[in-house]
């Protein structure tokens, strides 16, 4: 079954230091996504990507943040400068289409120190 | 801000027994859909609702849309120990622009005892 494939796995950080946490969606899905949750707590959107523009992002997805699909397989998510408050696990999520169901990666810890 | 209110939020009980999970909001959703998480990995999609009403049943898993749209159940037979985990709905909203994103609900996390 297709999947999305998320790298790293884990991601250790010093505050202040840029990441890039990188997707590569299921091959034939258009509309991309990055979720996340912070420990114990509720799986928040940040954005939504579709025809290589942002459709649609939250109150979360501030400046630090940005998203790129460089090529045609991989969907990047880019904290500029992080904070502690940014440590959670970061799933990304596509679907074919805007009836079909969403499939999310495995996700990347993220722990800034 | 919408939000998906979901009860009960732990829930422990034998196995062989029935359960109903809550999905609730004051939004109405063009859709909602379960999820099953497991610790470390990403949500894993269960079922979608689209029309008011609906009841989808997955094996021993019943789901419903409510009337309104705006709330869902699932509902559990004869729970078994693989059903343990963390169950979350999401709502699908639709904005002006036409945009789509997936509000998650705050999740209940089911234990069956064996």
């Amino acid at each position: 079954e297709p999947e999305v494939t998320q790298t790293p796995s884990h991601q250790v950080t010093q505050m202040g230091q840029e990441v890039i946490l990188r997707c590569v969606p299921i091959s034939n899905h258009l509309y991309f996504y990055w979720y996340r949750q912070i420990l114990g707590q509720k799986v928040e959107f940040l954005v939504s990507f579709y025809n290589n523009e942002i459709s649609e992002k939250s109150e979360i997805f501030d400046d630090q943040f940005s998203v790129e699909r460089p090529d045609g397989s991989n969907f990047t998510l880019k904290i500029r400068s992080t904070k502690l408050e940014d440590s959670a696990m970061y799933f990304c999520a596509s679907r074919k289409d805007r009836l079909g169901g969403y499939t999310f990666g495995s996700g990347t810890r993220l722990t800034v120190v | 801000t919408q939000l998906l209110e979901q009860s009960p939020q732990f829930l422990s009980i034998q196995e062989g027994e029935n359960l109903t999970v809550y999905c609730n909001s004051s939004s109405v959703f063009s859709s909602l859909q379960w999820y099953r998480q497991e610790p470390g990995e990403g949500p894993v999609l269960l079922v979608t609702v689209v029309t008011g009403g609906e009841v989808k049943k997955l094996k021993r898993l019943t789901f419903q849309f409510g009337d309104a749209r705006k709330d869902s159940s699932l509902h559990i037979t004869a729970a078994q120990p693989g059903d343990t985990g963390l169950y979350l709905c999401a709502g699908h909203l639709i904005s002006n622009f036409g945009n789509e994103k997936l509000t998650f609900g705050t999740g209940t996390r089911l234990t069956i005892i064996p």
